[in-house]
């Protein structure tokens, strides 16, 4: 079975440091991956997704990136953190249906 | 600009009624929707979906129903229990790029014993 993992579950990090968020998945090969952001009170936004490895679409001018570097690796990352990057953030993955998976989310809050 | 909305941010309903929660949409080209569940701290989790072929899907206590012309989506849970407590996203796909998700802002349930 597929099994989707975050990590770390929780994060503190004061504006101007750097950021990285890790995503993996296990169960299966060539997913599409997703990036998800939730602010505070809001709906899920989408930051990132990916079809393959190196193979990135941007969906929000941000101040955030994003990597594939494996095929079932997904990574977000920032060089330096600004307050309004504070939110709960989510990995997917998709296979060839339509159903997104979600990961246990990272809680991100910038000090 | 929001393709998918959900205009009501929370719902109380009682335990055993129904409960109806609504989402529309903007783009003519979306084809296929979801319902995902969420609880605190947790991610999303699949919970129903429905083709633009169909008008109804049902699976036990849930029943998505779809309304094209009126670019309009309703969950339906019946009986409602406690249990099904949580914040419900609807999103949205087009054929024309079927990796791309559009979520609503999301309904906060409550079902109250």
């Amino acid at each position: 079975s597929q099994t989707i993992h975050q990590w770390p579950a929780t994060l503190v990090q004061p504006v101007g440091s750097p950021l990285s968020l890790e995503c993996t998945v296990e169960g299966t090969s060539n997913p599409n991956l997703y990036w998800y952001r939730q602010a505070a009170g809001r709906g899920l936004q989408l930051l990132f997704y990916s079809i393959g490895i190196d193979q990135i679409s941007s969906e929000v001018p941000q101040n955030l990136s994003a990597s594939r570097p494996q095929d079932r690796q997904f990574i977000l990352s920032s060089k330096k953190l600004l307050l309004s990057d504070s939110g709960f953030y989510l990995c997917a993955w998709g296979g060839q249906g339509y159903e997104q998976y979600f990961g246990p989310g990272t809680r991100l809050t910038v000090t | 600009d929001q393709q998918v909305k959900q205009n009501s941010p929370s719902l109380s309903v009682q335990e055993g009624r129904i409960s109806i929660l609504n989402c529309d949409y903007t783009n003519s080209m979306f084809d296929y929707f979801l319902w995902y569940k969420k609880y605190p701290a947790e991610g999303p989790t699949f919970l129903i979906s429905i083709s633009s072929i169909k008008d109804k899907n049902e699976d036990g206590r849930f029943t998505v129903f779809l309304n094209k012309s009126a670019k309009h989506l309703s969950l339906h849970i019946v009986p409602s229990q406690p249990g099904d407590s949580a914040v419900y996203f609807c999103a949205a796909s087009a054929i024309y790029n079927f990796n791309k998700f559009y979520f609503g802002s999301g309904t906060k349930l409550n079902v109250k014993p």
